[in-house]
């Protein structure tokens, strides 16, 4: 069964340091997404990309985010200087275009930020 | 923001028991509802999802209810079965195709045998 996969599962990373989590979707599929859950939290949407641009995005993504394609295969996200609040489980999720298939989300990136 | 509420955060059942889990939500604008299942250092994995326009879906031994006017989700599980404890998340959509996700806090379901 095709899966979303993202790399690398696990980031330690110095506080106001630059950190790059990497996805790979499902290669068919149009719409991408990053979410993140923050311990004990609910899952929060991020941002969602759809034909090389940003669709809609959250509060949360402020100036320190942002998201690229860089090829046909690769969606990145890219928090320019991490703060302790940072941490979190980092979830990609692609979709096609009907929402009856759901939307398929990668395992994660645990970014920790000490 | 609690546009999507799961107001029990565990729950527990036995074995070849029905589990029914439950969801709340204020946006009326919402139109599409889905749930999911998570299990720890994974994603969530889709399990169903039903339109606005329905009132029930069945996939198998998952079935999703929706009462619009209650503005209310339920998915029931039957038989339930130990492999099915996890974190259950019900998520909300509106508008167009790839529209962002509002998740619940999630449900952690435990099916003893």
């Amino acid at each position: 069964e095709p899966e979303v996969t993202q790399t690398p599962s696990h980031q330690v990373t110095q506080m106001g340091q630059e950190v790059i989590l990497r996805c790979v979707p499902i290669s068919n599929h149009l719409y991408f997404y990053w979410y993140r859950q923050i311990l004990g939290q609910k899952v929060e949407f991020l941002v969602s990309f759809y034909n090389n641009e940003i669709s809609e995005k959250s509060e949360i993504f402020d100036d320190q985010f942002s998201v690229e394609r860089p090829d046909g295969s690769n969606f990145t996200l890219k928090i320019r200087s991490t703060k302790l609040e940072d941490s979190a489980m980092y979830f990609c999720a692609s979709s096609e275009v009907s929402r009856s298939s759901g939307y398929t989300f990668g395992s994660g990136t645990r970014l920790t930020v000490v | 923001d609690q546009q999507v509420k799961q107001n029990s955060p565990s729950l527990s059942v036995q074995e070849g028991r029905i589990s029914i889990l439950n969801c709340d939500y204020t946006n009326s604008m919402f139109d599409y509802f889905l749930w999911y299942k998570k299990y720890p250092a994974e994603g969530p994995t889709f399990l169903i999802s039903i339109s606005s326009i329905k009132d029930k879906n069945e996939d198998g031994r998952f079935t999703v209810f929706l009462n619009k006017s209650a503005k209310h989700l339920s998915l029931h599980i039957v038989p339930s079965q130990p492999g099915d404890s996890a974190v259950y998340f019900c998520a909300a959509s509106r508008g167009n195709q790839g529209g962002k996700l509002i998740f619940g806090q999630g449900t952690e379901l435990s099916v003893k045998p």
